[in-house]
């Protein structure tokens, strides 16, 4: 079965610094990967996925994620955090059926 | 409508309580899936609908979790003699079309389920 991993708890920038948040996944044939962005007390929000092609892909709110087949890393990033990024942000990984696994969750905080 | 639609979107219910938790996809999305998240956790998967056909049922944690679809629309997510660790939110989610898994899933605000 397909899984992913977010080896950080919570990830720490300051406001026009880039962000990076890491993802690693594991699967059988071809990874489908996506980002989602949670605001408390909201549900997940799309944020980009990768399906094949280009290995970077950019997403919404100024995000961009890089899939490296080498690596099975799928890595979040953003060249000048604002505060308002400040969210839990969790890494999915859908292979060849319907259930779609999710990593545990980074904690992304962008300080002032 | 324009998003999926969850209700109640706060339950607390006493032990032993069954609760019904109501899905409303988005307009014409042929998958439908709900995941449970426990607190400071990711989604855990709990079942999928292709219309009103019941193809994964392998994330239910106990025959106490029931899932259904009649009409290939709406969900209802039924827990009967609720516990304390059935506490969690419970999202549901909708995707376009089926056979092609880079489809996006689209997640409700989800149904914050308290058991006492």
């Amino acid at each position: 079965a397909q899984s992913v991993a977010q080896p950080e708890d919570q990830v720490n920038v300051a406001e026009g610094n880039p962000l990076t948040v890491k993802c690693t996944y594991s699967v059988s044939g071809n990874p489908y990967l996506f980002w989602y962005v949670q605001y408390p007390n909201r549900g997940l929000q799309f944020l980009l996925k990768y399906i094949t092609g280009d290995n970077l892909v950019k997403g919404s709110y100024g995000f961009e994620a890089e899939f490296n087949k080498s690596q099975t890393s799928f890595h979040l990033k953003k060249p000048s955090a604002l505060v308002s990024d400040s969210a839990l942000y969790f890494c999915a990984v859908r292979g060849n059926n319907n259930d779609m696994r999710f990593g545990a969750g980074t904690r992304l905080t962008v300080k002032p | 409508g324009a998003g999926v639609s969850q209700s109640p979107r706060y339950k607390v219910a006493k032990r032993g309580q069954d609760v019904a938790l109501r899905c409303d996809p988005i307009s014409g999305h042929v998958s439908l899936f709900w995941y449970q998240q426990a607190l400071g956790q990711g989604p855990e998967f709990l079942t999928y609908f292709q219309n009103e056909a019941q193809l994964d049922k392998s994330g239910l944690p106990s025959d106490r979790f029931f899932a259904e679809r009649p009409e290939g629309s709406v969900s209802t997510l039924k827990i009967q003699r609720t516990q304390q660790e059935d506490s969690a939110v419970y999202l549901c989610a909708s995707s376009p079309s089926t056979g092609v898994t880079g489809n996006t899933i689209y997640f409700g605000e989800g149904s914050w389920l308290t058991v006492v």
